[in-house]
């Protein structure tokens, strides 16, 4: 069963420009992760955020919860060719191990 | 810090035959998962292990699949007899504690069922 949608599914972009992925889901959460995985590979973690924070940020990456709409997003400032991959946001409950969404595929031309 | 191994990379084989899949997590982790990704999909829990015993194997087809962690090491996924719908990457991934921390994966085996 997918727990998370992420939107868009697709994204174009400009390298430098900011790219803005989002993520839903439908139950309660004890954490959301964001993962990257570039074409043919595996996932690589890029950060996790607890139920009970809002944001967190990691080098040029900026994830904010908001678990009243049970929505996040992950801001990519400044974007890099090589950020072209695709984005998984992952969701935990109590006692689950992480469902993935079906991700956005981000494409950063230069 | 070696990171999750696994093999083969690619497998190609004919419908109703047999494959096997083998994953060496990160030392140290306990936690031990095997995800089916089919393209353009994210990926799908298969089974989930705590050291050598299973913790979910709820979305396991267990009419054809089979996954063992015998050691609470190394840890093997089998399809037989296989279907051109199992045509996915199978990705090993392991983790320190069971629930709520990172997920470290392995670069994957493609499987193409002909």
């Amino acid at each position: 069963s997918q727990q998370g949608e992420e939107d868009p599914q697709a994204l174009s972009i400009q390298e430098g420009e900011n790219a803005t992925m989002n993520c839903s889901y439908k139950t309660s959460i004890n954490n959301l992760q964001w993962y990257r995985q570039n074409s043919g590979r595996g996932l690589v973690h890029l950060i996790l955020i607890r139920s009970n924070e809002r944001e967190k940020h990691s080098g040029r990456l900026r994830v904010t919860l908001d678990t009243s709409k049970k929505s996040s997003s992950l801001l990519i400032t400044a974007s890099r060719a090589a950020d072209t991959a695709s984005y998984f946001c992952a969701t935990d409950q109590a006692g689950t191990a992480l469902i993935f969404g079906k991700g956005t595929t981000l494409s950063v031309s230069s | 810090e070696a990171g999750v191994a696994q093999s083969p990379r690619y497998k190609i084989i004919e419908k109703r035959q047999s494959v096997a899949f083998w994953c060496n997590p990160i030392s140290g982790h306990a936690t031990l998962y095997w995800y089916q990704q089919i393209l353009g999909q994210g990926p799908k829990l298969l089974i989930q292990f705590q050291n050598n015993g299973v913790v979910d194997d709820s979305q396991l087809p267990k009419d054809r699949f089979s996954a063992e962690r015998l050691k609470g090491v190394d840890s093997t996924l089998k399809i037989q007899p296989a279907k051109l719908e199992d045509s996915a990457v199978y990705l090993c991934a392991s983790s320190l504690e069971i629930y709520g921390n990172t997920i470290y994966f392995g670069e994957g085996s493609w499987l193409t069922v002909v």
